[in-house]
């Protein structure tokens, strides 16, 4: 398998503009994590799935931010409208379950930049 | 999720054996002993888990204390690719579950 899958890489965006980003979960993996990382706050969970159903987006930092999961092997975080603050690398990860001793397996992350 | 405490930094030399700690004193019956590290500009990584008892795998070996309020990550033969940033995660299963990262431990290894 090649692993979770994300794209872009990297974003570079003027604040005001939407930003998409783009996660292929590793197949067979019913869990799907969002999460975010700044050098202030470390890494932290925004939202994750089960089955393609949103399970807890208590980690979502404001209404600008929504995620979809519209299949088993695709995901998007989308933020509208962006700015300079949400300046991060973003992360998704998939998981074959949430037993204890279950593992996540993280993509390469999304750096995004809002000017 | 119990909180776990982890030095902030530690160095060790090539080819030297590594021992990081991890305290996880509010940790409960049920709650799994979880290893990650983040090499630069990565996304983190699974190095190894436990309950009860000791581990080992391929990449490292896990320690756990008999009461199980800390345990110890042993690399057995750091090289230079293991630079990075190692975070201890407790946590039990089921619908609550997630993963808690905290700032981690930044390894060194010196040449």
């Amino acid at each position: 398998d090649a692993g979770v899958i994300q794209s872009p890489r990297h974003e570079v965006t003027e604040m005001g503009q939407e930003v998409t980003l783009r996660c292929k979960p590793i197949s067979g993996h019913d869990y799907l994590f969002w999460y975010r990382q700044t050098m202030m706050r470390g890494l932290e969970l925004l939202i994750y799935f089960n089955n393609n159903v949103p399970i807890d987006d208590s980690g979502m930092p404001e209404d600008r931010f929504s995620a979809k999961m519209p299949n088993a092997s695709f995901s998007t975080l989308k933020i509208q409208p962006s700015e300079p603050r949400d300046s991060a690398v973003y992360f998704c990860a998939s998981s074959p379950g949430l037993v204890g001793g279950d593992t996540q397996y993280f993509g390469p992350g999304t750096r995004l930049t809002v000017l | 999720d119990a909180k776990t405490t982890q030095p902030n930094s530690m160095e060790s030399n090539e080819e030297e054996p590594v021992h990081l700690p991890c305290n996880h004193s509010t940790i409960s019956g049920t709650d799994y002993i979880h290893w990650y590290r983040q090499l630069p500009s990565q996304g983190p990584e699974y190095v190894i888990h436990g309950l009860t008892s000791n581990v080992n795998n391929r990449m490292a070996s896990l320690a756990i204390a008999e009461d199980r309020k800390s345990s110890t990550l042993i690399l057995h033969r750091a090289t230079l690719r293991d630079a990075a940033v190692y975070y201890c995660i407790s946590g039990s299963g089921g619908s609550n579950y997630k993963l808690t990262f905290g700032k981690g431990t930044l390894l060194t290894v010196n040449p």
